[in-house]
């Protein structure tokens, strides 16, 4: 059974900086294209990231970019998302999900989420 | 700025069949884009029911169909029932430069 567990969600204040991670099982991670999709409270749901298998192809929203890096340990299974000049507006729920495997560019699985709040 | 566009809200009646679509701010949407849809329930995780503009999920009951209808994608539920009131989003794969958009999401209500 695919498993996506996200961790290290929490209050940050603006300016500041959150890592977070995805642990999977279930599959063979090391073959999949990984991505981090968000959710703001009462919003609809916002692409963030995403990185190929090897790591060769990353992939931003522009409203991230510059700010956000995407990462994978593939020893380790996980995939990871370093957040830095946190904005208020970065506040949601951030689901990690896998590519599907197929044509062109979908979510397959996903994560049940960590929340991350930006306030003061 | 690529926008991704749906209907903020529909309402089906039950065993009623409805037909939610996925448009372009400018442009048509093609198979090229690769249309997929998700459901979503609040406070849960999305849920895939649709890839490559018409092929089901694994688990996907074959209610739920996707196809491509004049200029935008379409997602067809038939049979609704009560437990298809959800948030429904479809995603266009725009290549290397947008990579992917999601649509804003549609509201549908059954009743």
């Amino acid at each position: 059974e695919v498993q996506l567990v996200e961790s290290g969600g929490g209050l940050v204040k603006p300016g500041g900086s959150l890592r977070l991670s995805c642990a999977a099982s279930g599959f063979t991670f090391s073959s999949y294209s990984m991505n981090w999709v968000r959710q703001a409270p009462g919003k609809g749901l916002e692409w963030v990231s995403s990185i190929s298998s090897s790591s060769s192809y990353i992939y931003y929203a522009d409203s991230v970019k510059g700010r956000f890096t995407i990462s994978r340990d593939n020893a380790k299974n996980s995939l990871y998302l370093q957040m830095n000049s946190l904005r208020a507006e970065d506040t949601a729920v951030y689901y990690c999900a896998t590519k599907g495997y197929s044509y062109g560019y979908h979510f397959d699985y996903w994560g049940q989420g960590t929340l991350v709040t930006v306030s003061s | 700025q690529t926008v991704v566009t749906q209907e903020p809200s529909f309402s089906v009646s039950p065993g009623g069949t409805v037909t939610l679509t996925c448009g372009l701010s400018s442009g048509s949407v093609s198979t090229s884009y690769y249309p997929s849809w998700y459901q979503q329930t609040p406070g849960q995780a999305p849920r895939t029911l649709i890839y490559s503009t018409n092929t089901r999920s694994s688990g996907v009951p074959d209610r739920f169909s996707g196809s491509i209808l004049g200029n935008k994608a379409a997602l067809t539920i038939t049979g609704a029932q009560a437990d298809d009131e959800s948030d429904y989003y479809c995603v266009l794969y725009m290549g290397s430069g947008s990579f992917v958009v999601f649509g804003g999401g549609t509201k549908l209500t059954v009743l």
